[in-house]
């Protein structure tokens, strides 16, 4: 059962225009969502968060939207520079039962 | 500041055999969690720990086990190895909490042939 699902295995975008990455989960239970970044031969970085009694985090280009009604997440980067180009993972968690749940990832490509 | 490190980076191991693989956390962190990646698939949880004990753990079997030790660093240990088994395994160190961001190291590539 795949609680947490990024739809879009891979988008491509212009450089300077804005990059939308998004996440769905079924389950009410988590209380913290993240989203890591992840180049080859490395591993993912962390980018941003925002606990479930928020709506909105913003970092620099990178911000967060959490919609619990709708069980979705999304990211936005905006202006997208090519070195935005990686994989993106979303990541729940629960606070009480300590689960870590990751997205299936999505692939971004910033044209240059 | 030291980030995570882990050893090794490559290893091939034939079906039935046994593999540990090591982890060094961040300095600072006491906490620690391993994810195995299958290629096209995101991370899955296999175990945290915190101060030398299990305190989450996600859907995989009892042959994989892991240690953490008073410095914090760590191992999983994977028993009785299976063709599936191969994967990226991943390690994380933290500092207590949910909401703690994860900070991986480049994790150990493990063929099972």
């Amino acid at each position: 059962d795949q609680q947490v699902k990024q739809n879009s295995p891979s988008l491509s975008v212009q450089e300077g225009r804005i990059s939308i990455l998004n996440c769905d989960y079924t389950n009410s239970m988590f209380d913290y969502f993240l989203w890591y970044k992840k180049y080859p031969a490395e591993g993912p970085t962390f980018l941003i968060s925002i606990s479930s009694i928020k709506d909105k985090n913003e970092d620099g280009r990178f911000t967060v939207f959490l919609n619990k009604s709708a069980k979705h997440l999304s990211l936005h980067i905006v202006p997208s520079q090519p070195g935005d180009s990686a994989v993106y993972f979303c990541l729940l968690t629960t606070s009480g039962t300590y689960k870590y749940i990751f997205g299936t990832g999505t692939r971004l490509k910033v044209l240059a | 500041e030291t980030g995570v490190t882990q050893s090794p980076t490559h290893l091939i191991k034939t079906r039935g055999q046994q593999v540990t693989l090591r982890c060094s956390s961040q300095s600072g962190h006491n906490t620690v969690s391993w994810y195995q990646q299958a290629l096209g698939q995101g991370p899955q949880f296999i175990f945290q720990y915190y101060r030398e004990e299990e305190n989450g753990r996600g859907n995989f079997p009892p042959r994989f086990s892991g240690l953490q030790f008073p410095n914090y660093s760590s191992e999983l240990n994977v028993n009785a190895l299976e063709l599936d088994d191969s994967a990226l395994y991943l390690c994380a160190s933290s500092l207590e909490g949910a909401n703690s961001p994860l900070h991986f190291g480049n994790g150990t590539r493990l063929t099972v042939t």
